[in-house]
Parts: C-alpha cells; sequence; structure tokens
C-alpha cells in the first residue's frame, strides 16, 4: 500500500519567512494530493490541492509543487503570519482502479509556529 | 448549511466497555469514511460508506470494530470490548461521490480508555 512521509516535524520561523513542508509517497499510481490544516484541537481543513496532471498550483500565499519522477510534493507558505501556526498534513490518494472513492494515505505532519 | 458533526467530543471507557461514536455527514454527502488519528499522528484510514454500503474496511484494526450506515446518512462507530491501545480521536469525513472531492472532516470523539 501507500507510504507517505512528511519532513519537517516541526518548523519553526519568524513572521514574514517562508516556510516549506515536504512529503515524499510510494505508490507510483498516486495522482492526487491535497494539504490539510488542522488547529489545536479542531477538524482538519484542506487548504490546497494537486492532480498529478500539473506540476504547482497556487492559492494567495500558498502554493504546492509536485515532482512525479522523484515521487515528491512540497507545500511553500509565504509571508507567513501568526494564524498560520497549526499542524499540516500531507495526503496522496492512488486510483489505479478508479474506484469511485478517495482513499486517503496521510503524513505524520508538521507542527509549523510562527513567532511574531 | 451545517459542517460534518460528531458526538460524542470526548469519551471515557473502563478497558472492556463498548463504546458508539456517531457521524453526522454533510446532507447529500454520498461518501463517508471514519479515520482513527493517534496522538502526534496524521489521520488513518478505517473504512468507507458509499451511501449505505460499506464498500471498504481495510483499516478496521481488529473485528473488535464496526461501522454501519444503515439509511446511507448517519453512521455510527462501534468499539467493543475497549482497550488502551483504542485510545485516539476518531474523525468522521463526508464528501461528493468521486474521488477527487474535498472530504470535509467533522471535529472528532476523543476516546480515552482507562
Amino acid at each position: 500500500g501507500e507510504n507517505v512521509e512528511q519532513h519537517p516535524s516541526t518548523l519553526s520561523v519568524q513572521e514574514g519567512d517562508s516556510a516549506v513542508i515536504k512529503c515524499t509517497y510510494s505508490d507510483s499510481a498516486s495522482n492526487y494530493f491535497p494539504w490539510y490544516k488542522q488547529e489545536l484541537g479542531k477538524r482538519p481543513q484542506l487548504i490546497i490541492d494537486i492532480r498529478s496532471n500539473v506540476g504547482e498550483k497556487k492559492d494567495q500565499r500558498i502554493a504546492v509543487t509536485l515532482n512525479k519522477t522523484a515521487k515528491h510534493f512540497s507545500l511553500h507558505i509565504t509571508e507567513t503570519q501568526p494564524e498560520d501556526s497549526a499542524v499540516y498534513f500531507c495526503a496522496a490518494l492512488a486510483n489505479a482502479g478508479g474506484t469511485s472513492y478517495g482513499k486517503l494515505t496521510f503524513g505524520q505532519g508538521t507542527i509549523l509556529t510562527v513567532h511574531p | 448549511g451545517a459542517g460534518v458533526s460528531q458526538s460524542p467530543r470526548y469519551k471515557v471507557a473502563k478497558r472492556g466497555q463498548d463504546v458508539a461514536l456517531r457521524c453526522d455527514p454533510i446532507s447529500g454527502h454520498v461518501s463517508l469514511f471514519w479515520y482513527q488519528q493517534a496522538l502526534g499522528q496524521g489521520p488513518e484510514f478505517l473504512t468507507y460508506f458509499q451511501n449505505e454500503a460499506q464498500l471498504d474496511k481495510s483499516g478496521l484494526p481488529s473485528d473488535r470494530f464496526f461501522a454501519e450506515r444503515p439509511e446511507g446518512s448517519v453512521s455510527t462507530l462501534k468499539i467493543q470490548r475497549t482497550q488502551q491501545e483504542d485510545s485516539a480521536v476518531y474523525l468522521c469525513a463526508s464528501s461528493f461521490l468521486g474521488p477527487y472531492n474535498e472530504q470535509f472532516f467533522g471535529p472528532g470523539t476523543r476516546l480515552t480508555v482507562l
């Protein structure tokens, strides 16, 4: 089955700096990669996702890049703000069998702290 | 409209007790997922429902875990004879049908087994 590794486990930055979180996956059939943000005691919320037919996607201060050959993808947050502090999870979905649902495999999470 | 809701939010059980965790998905969402999130870890897939049909239960850790969604809406995750290793947050998520649709998560139920 799919295995997703996420690094670093913790990341501390100053407000205004950029933050980068990296994930690798094992199943070459994976073709969908969402990123979730989970604030302390709250539910995970989707912040951005990317399909395997594109290499990069941006949404304001957040971007995700995908390298299918190397089987890794990254989350980039620019101009970080204290409210960006949370746990971030990457995930991968393999749909080679053409199933009707998305069985996600999550990384271990990155605790991001943005210091004012 | 309302998001995914789960109840109870917190549950403390003595080892050996049975527990039942409830999930109310977003109205109209055909797909419903259960995940287990251990402390400091990412969610791990337990089981998937498409309407009332349980299409995938490959992530259920043992036969003590049972899930149902009899009318294709509300779902219940039942854990029999709870063990300490069952302590975790149990997350429910729902989505429209299709593998690439956003999964909307509930707030979770934190289960502590003493």
